[in-house]
C-alpha cells in the first residue's frame, strides 16, 4: 500500500497562508489524494481531494505535483479555528473503499 | 447536515468483558467503517461494510467483529476485551465506495482495565 509522509508539526501566524506538504512517492495511478483534518475532541472532517489537477474549494486549495509524488494543502488565511491535525490520505481509486491514513501534521496557529 | 453518532463518548470496561460500540448515520449511506486511532499510528481500518449484512476486514480485524442488520446502524463488537484494545474508536460513513467523502462520528474513547 502506498504511504504518505508529512511533517509532525507546523506553526503559522493567524491570517497568514499555510502550506502543508505531503510526500507520496509510491502513489499508484488510480490513487486519489485526500486531505482531512481533525479538530480537538472531534472526528476527522473532509477538506479536499484531487487526482491530477489542482483543486480549490471554500476551505482550501490542493496543489498536486506534476509527477503526483507530492502535494500541498494550502490554507489561504489561517485562523485560530484551523488549528488541527491535518491528514494526507491516498485512496478511493478504482472504486475501492480503503484509505491509508498517515499520522498527520499538527498545525498550530499563533494569534 | 450528515450526522454520524456514536453511542458513547467514553467507556470503561474490564478485561474479558464483551463490548458493543454502536454507530448510527442518518443519510442513507451505503458504506460504513470502523477505525481505531492510536498515538503515533494514525487511523487504522478495522472493518468496513458496503451493504446490510455485508462486511469486509480492514487492516486490523483481529479481536473484533461487526454487525450491520440495518442500513443506518453499524456495530463493533469486542468479544473479550483486552487492555491492548484501549483506544479511540471512530465510525464513519460514505454514500458509496471510491472517492466519496467519509463522514466521521465524534469517537468513543474506550479504556479496558
Amino acid at each position: 500500500d502506498a504511504k504518505t509522509t508529512q511533517p509532525n508539526s507546523m506553526e503559522s501566524n493567524e491570517e497568514e497562508p499555510v502550506h502543508l506538504p505531503c510526500n507520496h512517492s509510491t502513489i499508484s495511478g488510480t490513487d486519489y489524494i485526500h486531505w482531512y483534518r481533525q479538530l480537538p475532541s472531534q472526528g476527522p472532517e473532509y477538506v479536499i481531494h484531487g487526482l491530477t489537477s489542482n483543486v480549490n474549494n471554500r476551505m482550501a486549495s490542493l496543489a498536486i505535483a506534476e509527477d503526483r509524488k507530492s502535494s500541498t494543502l494550502i490554507l489561504h488565511r489561517a485562523t485560530l479555528r484551523d488549528a488541527a491535525v491535518y491528514y494526507c490520505i491516498l485512496g478511493g481509486g478504482s472504486g475501492t473503499y480503503k484509505y491509508i491514513f498517515g499520522t498527520g501534521t499538527r498545525l498550530k496557529v499563533l494569534a | 447536515d450528515v450526522k454520524v453518532t456514536q453511542s458513547s463518548r467514553y467507556l470503561v470496561k474490564r478485561t474479558g468483558e464483551k463490548v458493543f460500540l454502536e454507530c448510527v448515520q442518518d443519510m442513507d449511506h451505503e458504506n460504513m467503517f470502523w477505525y481505531r486511532q492510536d498515538p503515533g499510528l494514525g487511523l487504522r481500518l478495522i472493518y468496513f461494510s458496503y451493504d446490510v449484512k455485508m462486511k469486509e476486514k480492514g487492516d486490523i480485524p483481529e479481536g473484533y467483529s461487526v454487525s450491520r442488520e440495518k442500513k443506518e446502524r453499524f456495530s463493533l463488537i469486542l468479544e473479550s476485551a483486552s487492555t491492548n484494545q484501549t483506544s479511540m474508536y471512530l465510525c464513519a460513513s460514505s454514500v458509496d465506495r471510491g472517492v466519496y467523502e467519509q463522514y466521521f462520528g465524534p469517537g468513543t474513547r474506550l479504556t479496558v482495565t
